[in-house]
C-alpha cells in the first residue's frame, strides 16, 4: 500500500510570492487535511477536504486555500507570502467519513521557508 | 478558543523506567482524543484514541491513555520504556462541531539505554 506522499521536499519563497504545496493520499483515501507546523510548535488545523468539498477549516486566513482532486491527490496554495508563513506543512490522509476523528495517515511534510 | 496543552516539553528516562505524560485540553462538549508519535526520521502516527466507552484506552507498543473527563485530561502512561520509544509525542482533540482538530505543541522523550 502506497502511503502518503508530499512534493517538493523544500521550497524557498520570497514575502509576497505564491506557492502551490501538493499531496497525494494514501490508496482508498478520500479525505486529506493539511497542517502547519511551526518550529517546536504542534501541527495546527488548516483545512480538510472530503469529496472535493472544504470540509472544515481552522484559524487560517483566506490566502491559505486548497483543492481535492477526483483522484483524491490535493493542493494547498498560500497567496502573498509572510514571513511567518515559513513552517513544515503536513499531509494527512484519512479513508472513511470526512471526519477529523478519523486515524489520519501523515506525509513527510514539504519545508517551506519565506526570506 | 479550544487548546490541548502539554505540561512536560522533554522527558528524559532510562530504560525500564514508567512514563507519565501530561494532556489537557479545554473543550466543554464532545471530543474525541488522540495520541499521535513521531520517531526519529518518520511520519506522525496514531498511537492510540479514544471515542467512548472505557476511559483506560490501549494502543500499539503497549501503551495506554486515560480519559478523565471532570479532569479534562487524557494522559498516556506505559510501565516500562525501551530506547525505541524515543520520539515526539502529541496529544490531539477533535472537536465535535466544526471539524475541527487540534494538537498539543508536543513533548520530547528520550530513553537512555
Amino acid at each position: 500500500e502506497t502511503g502518503v506522499t508530499q512534493s517538493p521536499t523544500h521550497l524557498i519563497k520570497t514575502r509576497g510570492q505564491q506557492v502551490t504545496l501538493r499531496c497525494s493520499s494514501q490508496s482508498g483515501h478520500n479525505t486529506v487535511s493539511w497542517y502547519q507546523q511551526a518550529l517546536g510548535q504542534g501541527p495546527q488545523f488548516i483545512f480538510q477536504y472530503y469529496r472535493e468539498e472544504e470540509n472544515g477549516r481552522g484559524n487560517f486566513p483566506p490566502r491559505f486555500s486548497g483543492l481535492q482532486f477526483p483522484n483524491y491527490s490535493s493542493e494547498l496554495n498560500v497567496n502573498a507570502l509572510e514571513l511567518d508563513d515559513s513552517a513544515l506543512y503536513l499531509c494527512a490522509s484519512s479513508p472513511l467519513s470526512g471526519s477529523t476523528a478519523d486515524t489520519q495517515y501523515f506525509g513527510p511534510g514539504t519545508r517551506l521557508t519565506v526570506l | 478558543a479550544q487548546s490541548v496543552s502539554q505540561h512536560n516539553h522533554h522527558v528524559i528516562l532510562s530504560e525500564a523506567a514508567s512514563l507519565e505524560l501530561g494532556c489537557n485540553y479545554s473543550y466543554g462538549g464532545t471530543v474525541n482524543l488522540f495520541w499521535y508519535v513521531q520517531y526519529p526520521g518518520q511520519h506522525l502516527q496514531l498511537l492510540l484514541k479514544y471515542f467512548s466507552g472505557d476511559p483506560l484506552v490501549k494502543g500499539i507498543k503497549g501503551f495506554e491513555a486515560e480519559f478523565i473527563k471532570s479532569k479534562f485530561s487524557f494522559n498516556l502512561r506505559k510501565p516500562s520504556v525501551q530506547w525505541s520509544d524515543t520520539a515526539e509525542y502529541f496529544c490531539a482533540v477533535n472537536a465535535g462541531t466544526g471539524n475541527q482538530f487540534y494538537f498539543g505543541t508536543g513533548t520530547s522523550l528520550t530513553v537512555i539505554p
